[in-house]
């Protein structure tokens, strides 16, 4: 049972590089969500979708972009990478009866 | 506007003393509460949720709806809960489904 799954699981960016961080899930769950986690600020939410085609603002969405095509993927495009990104990020899902379950963490640097 | 507020970063308590982290929340609907923790270089996990009512790891938390808190106690504090525990609020979209709001953690430490 392969839960949540995050990739990559670190990478390091130059500034104004972009790319996607891919989150996948197994567990049917209509609700899926990403999270930066900075030292002091706890988790914060950016995007998140209460289903297939919907998606949502958090947070923190600026310089974020997030597609929901199926119920199982929910990617997060960083379109221009800044050092002000750097951080650990988090996939989750859920579901109107569980709790949240999580990704192990994508931990990126932008230099 | 939801939010979650947990005003210690860092609690640090020696081995067996009593171990309280507070919760507070603001929510103008019927709220769902969560404790989340997350060992070193683990992901996050659910420690407990308020409608279950159980203790884990003897960790217990009741919500009180008239203080609009939610702390997390254990009476004999032990070194392997030295974690990040963060507390987490549900709250009920326009789709019946929910998005999960997260507090900014609190970091407890564990004295031998």
């Amino acid at each position: 049972n392969a839960g949540v799954t995050q990739t990559p699981k670190f990478q390091v960016l130059k500034t104004g590089q972009s790319m996607t961080l891919q989150c996948a899930q197994d567990m049917n769950h209509e609700y899926m969500s990403w999270y930066r986690q900075d030292p002091g600020m706890g988790l914060r939410l950016i995007h998140y979708s209460v289903g297939a085609g919907i998606t949502d603002q958090g947070e923190v969405p600026n310089g974020y972009n997030v597609s929901r095509s199926t119920t199982e993927d929910f990617p997060l495009r960083l379109l221009s990478a800044a050092p002000s990104q750097t951080s650990v990020y988090f996939c989750a899902s859920a579901s109107r009866v569980t709790e949240a379950f999580f990704g192990q963490g994508t931990r990126l640097t932008v230099v | 506007a939801q939010r979650v507020t947990q005003p210690e970063k860092l609690l640090s308590v020696f081995k067996g003393a009593p171990v309280e982290l507070k919760c507070n929340y603001s929510y103008s609907g019927s709220p769902e509460l969560f404790w989340y923790v997350q060992y070193s270089r683990q992901r996050l996990q659910l420690l407990l949720r308020h409608i279950s009512r159980e203790s884990i790891k003897g960790f217990t938390a009741d919500l009180n709806k008239g203080e609009t808190s939610f702390h997390l106690k254990k009476p004999f504090a032990q070194e392997e809960d030295s974690a990040m525990y963060y507390c987490a609020l549900s709250v009920v979209g326009y789709s019946s489904a929910s998005k999960i709001i997260f507090g900014s953690g609190t970091r407890l430490s564990i004295r031998p």
